[in-house]
């Protein structure tokens, strides 16, 4: 069966600080990854998906970058964190193939100080 | 669209009773659409799908209902129960990769 898994569960990271957030799947081969963010209390934000090892669709310029550096491997990303930035990150995959649902991992809560 | 900066409303139920769940999707090209159920601190979860060639279907105690013509999706969960309480959220997709996700509900279930 498939499986993601998303780590850290929780960070706190100073402002200025890089970010590097890592989501990996099992069990499925050229899934499509995402990556959501979400303000407490809010709805989610879709901020890149991947479609292939190297592809990335950034929906939302910001402070954050993702790469792909395996196919079942996402990574989450910034240089330079800011206040704004903190909230719940969460990984996400699909199948490559028709309409599907997305499985979620169980999420990452960044807060930044 | 995408729903961001939005606060969520909040459902209050009886135990027992039932909940109707409503979401208005912005993309009339969409032709899939899932129900997911997300508990505190945790990701969301799978209820239900539809696709656009369907208005209703029905799972176990939950029933979801798709109007194209006002682009309208709802969630019903039969017989309420405490372990239902979370926030609830539909999604839409339709010709991309892209998952847009709804504002979300709280559903808060009364003893």
């Amino acid at each position: 069966s498939q499986t993601i898994h998303q780590w850290p569960a929780t960070l706190v990271q100073p402002v200025g600080s890089p970010l590097s957030l890592e989501c990996t799947v099992e069990g499925t081969s050229n899934p499509n990854l995402y990556w959501y963010r979400q303000a407490a209390g809010r709805g989610l934000q879709l901020l890149f998906y991947s479609v292939g090892i190297g592809q990335i669709s950034s929906e939302v310029p910001q402070n954050l970058s993702a790469s792909r550096p395996q196919d079942r491997q996402f990574i989450l990303s910034s240089k330079k964190l800011l206040l704004s930035d903190s909230g719940f990150y969460l990984c996400a995959w699909s199948t490559g193939q028709g309409d599907t649902e997305a499985f979620f991992g169980q999420g990452t809560r960044l807060t930044v100080v | 669209g995408e729903s961001v900066g939005l606060h969520l409303p909040t459902l209050s139920v009886q135990e027992g009773d039932n909940s109707i769940i409503n979401c208005a999707y912005s993309n009339s090209a969409s032709d899939y659409f899932i129900w997911y159920k997300q508990e505190s601190g945790k990701g969301p979860q799978f209820i239900i799908d539809i696709r656009s060639n369907m208005d209703k279907r029905q799972g176990q105690r939950v029933t979801v209902l798709l109007n194209k013509t006002v682009k309208h999706l709802s969630l019903q969960i039969a017989a309420t129960q405490p372990g239902d309480s979370a926030v609830y959220f539909c999604a839409e997709k339709g010709g991309t990769y892209k998952y847009i996700f709804g504002t979300g509900t709280r559903l808060k279930v009364l003893a």
